[in-house]
């Protein structure tokens, strides 16, 4: 099945600084990988995602690229804000509407 | 839409004990997923749904796990009996897949076991 790891497991940044989390999948056939932040005691809540037929796509500070030749995808924020501190999931979908999801990183911006 | 809606937010209970945790899933949503957090292990897939139908269930941990979707508005996840080990966070979500192209997964507040 669908394997998904997820680096780095916590990131630090300076407030204003960009913040990048990377993605490895192991099934070429997936086609579409969401990302995800938890707030602390909240919901996963879908902050933006990508279909394998696509290569980049922003939305405001955020973005998230894939290449699938070598099986990878990342989220990057940048100009980073305090209220972007929280835990970020990458996921990839196995078969049907089955998720696979990474480890997660816990992201904290510094003021 | 009231979203997906999960009881009760909070349960505490002593091992050994039954415990029940309920999810109702958006209105025509196909698919329904438990998800089991921790701090240790992450989100783990336990058990999903497809129009009611267990689809799979290789995630549950071991036989005192159980689910069951009587109907497309209503699912259950039972522990039976309850252990230490099973405190986390449970989380229901649901999708169906013309959300999962366009919205992905929709979770529920998600329901805060504690076993002691």
């Amino acid at each position: 099945g669908e394997n998904v790891e997820q680096h780095p497991s916590t990131l630090s940044v300076q407030e204003g600084d960009s913040a990048v989390i990377k993605c490895t999948y192991s099934d070429s056939a997936s086609n579409y990988f969401p990302w995800y932040k938890q707030e602390l005691g909240k919901r996963p809540q879908l902050i933006i995602d990508i279909r394998s037929n696509v290569g980049e796509k922003k939305d405001q500070r955020i973005a998230v690229t894939l290449n699938k030749t070598a099986k990878h995808f990342s989220l990057h924020i940048t100009e980073t804000q305090p209220e972007d501190s929280a835990v970020y999931f990458c996921a990839a979908v196995e078969y049907g509407n089955k998720l696979v999801f990474g480890a997660g990183t816990i992201l904290r911006v510094k003021s | 839409d009231a979203g997906v809606i999960q009881s009760p937010r909070h349960e505490v209970t002593e091992m050994g004990q039954e415990v029940t945790l309920r999810c109702k899933p958006i209105s025509g949503h196909n698919s329904l997923f438990w998800y089991r957090q921790t701090m240790m292990r992450g989100l783990e897939l336990l058990i999903y749904f497809n129009n009611n139908v267990p689809i799979d269930d290789s995630g549950m941990p071991e036989d005192r796990f159980s689910a069951k979707m009587p109907n497309a508005s209503f699912s259950t996840l039972k522990i039976q009996p309850s252990e230490p080990r099973d405190s986390a966070v449970y989380f229901c979500a649901s999708s169906s897949r013309v959300e999962l192209a366009n919205y992905g997964y929709t979770f529920g507040s998600g329901t805060r076991l504690t076993v002691v």
